[in-house]
C-alpha cells in the first residue's frame, strides 16, 4: 500500500482568508487527486492532480477557488481561496498504486472556517 | 456522469446480526474498492476487486463485484461493536475515482 500524508491535519480559519494544504506520497503512487467530504456526506472528487500541468478540475469546481499544484510525482498542494463556512469540510488526498486499481489517503486535513 | 448508488443509507443493528451493504451504478468499472471510515480519520481502504463475479472474504466480511463490474456488495457475519464507521464504495472509471453515497453502520452491543 502507498504512504500518504497530509498537513495541517486540522485548522479553524477564519472568513475570506486561504490556506493551503499539502501532501506527500511514496513513490509508489502515480496518480494523485484531492477530495472533499463535508459532513456527514461521502467523498467528493475536486480534481486530478497532474504533475507539471495544470490540474483537472471536476464540475463545480474551478481553479480560481480551488488551485493545485504537483510540481513533482510526490507533492501536491491545494489551496482553499477565499474561504466561506461553506468551505468546512475534510480535505483528502488521495494516491493510486502503480497498479491502478487502488486508491490510498491519508488521514485528511479538517478545515472550520468561522 | 458515474454515479454509485449505496443502499441502506443508514443502519444500525444489534451486536450478532448480519447485514449487507450495496453499491450500485449504470456505468462499468474496472476495479472497485470498498473503504471504512471512522470518525477523525481517513477512509481505510478494506477491499479491491478487479473481476466480474470475484468474491473476496476478509473474515467476517465478504465481498462480491457484479458479473457485469456495475455493482457490488458487502455483506457482514455476526458484526461486532467495532465494525461501526462509515462504509464507503469507489469505482475506479476513466482517470478517476468514483465514491458511493456512504452507508453509516452502528453495531450496538
Amino acid at each position: 500500500s502507498a504512504v500518504i500524508s497530509q498537513k495541517p491535519s486540522r485548522d479553524i480559519c477564519q472568513r475570506g482568508t486561504s490556506l493551503t494544504i499539502q501532501c506527500q506520497v511514496d513513490s509508489q503512487v502515480t496518480m494523485m487527486f484531492w477530495y472533499r467530504q463535508q459532513p456527514g456526506q461521502s467523498l467528493t472528487l475536486i480534481a486530478t492532480a497532474n504533475q507539471g500541468s495544470e490540474a483537472t478540475y471536476e464540475s463545480g469546481f474551478v481553479i480560481d477557488k480551488f488551485p493545485i499544484s504537483r510540481p513533482n510525482l510526490t507533492f501536491s498542494t491545494l489551496t482553499v481561496s477565499n474561504m466561506s463556512p461553506e468551505d468546512s469540510s475534510i480535505y483528502l488526498c488521495g494516491g493510486t498504486s502503480v497498479s491502478g486499481n487502488t486508491i490510498y489517503f491519508g488521514e485528511g486535513s479538517w478545515l472550520t472556517v468561522v | 456522469t458515474q454515479l454509485l448508488e449505496q443502499s441502506p443509507q443508514f443502519l444500525s443493528i444489534q451486536e450478532g446480526e448480519n447485514l449487507t451493504v450495496y453499491c450500485n451504478s449504470s456505468s462499468v468499472f474496472s476495479s472497485l474498492q470498498w473503504y471504512r471510515q471512522e470518525p477523525g480519520e481517513g477512509p481505510v481502504l478494506l477491499v479491491t476487486v478487479v473481476t466480474g463475479g470475484e468474491v473476496k472474504k476478509l473474515k467476517r466480511l465478504t465481498f462480491q463485484f457484479g458479473d457485469a463490474r456495475k455493482d457490488s456488495s458487502l455483506h457482514i457475519t455476526a458484526a461486532q461493536p467495532g465494525d461501526t464507521g462509515l462504509y464507503l464504495c469507489a469505482g475506479a472509471g476513466t482517470y478517476k475515482y468514483i465514491f458511493g453515497t456512504g452507508t453509516r453502520l452502528k453495531v450496538l452491543a
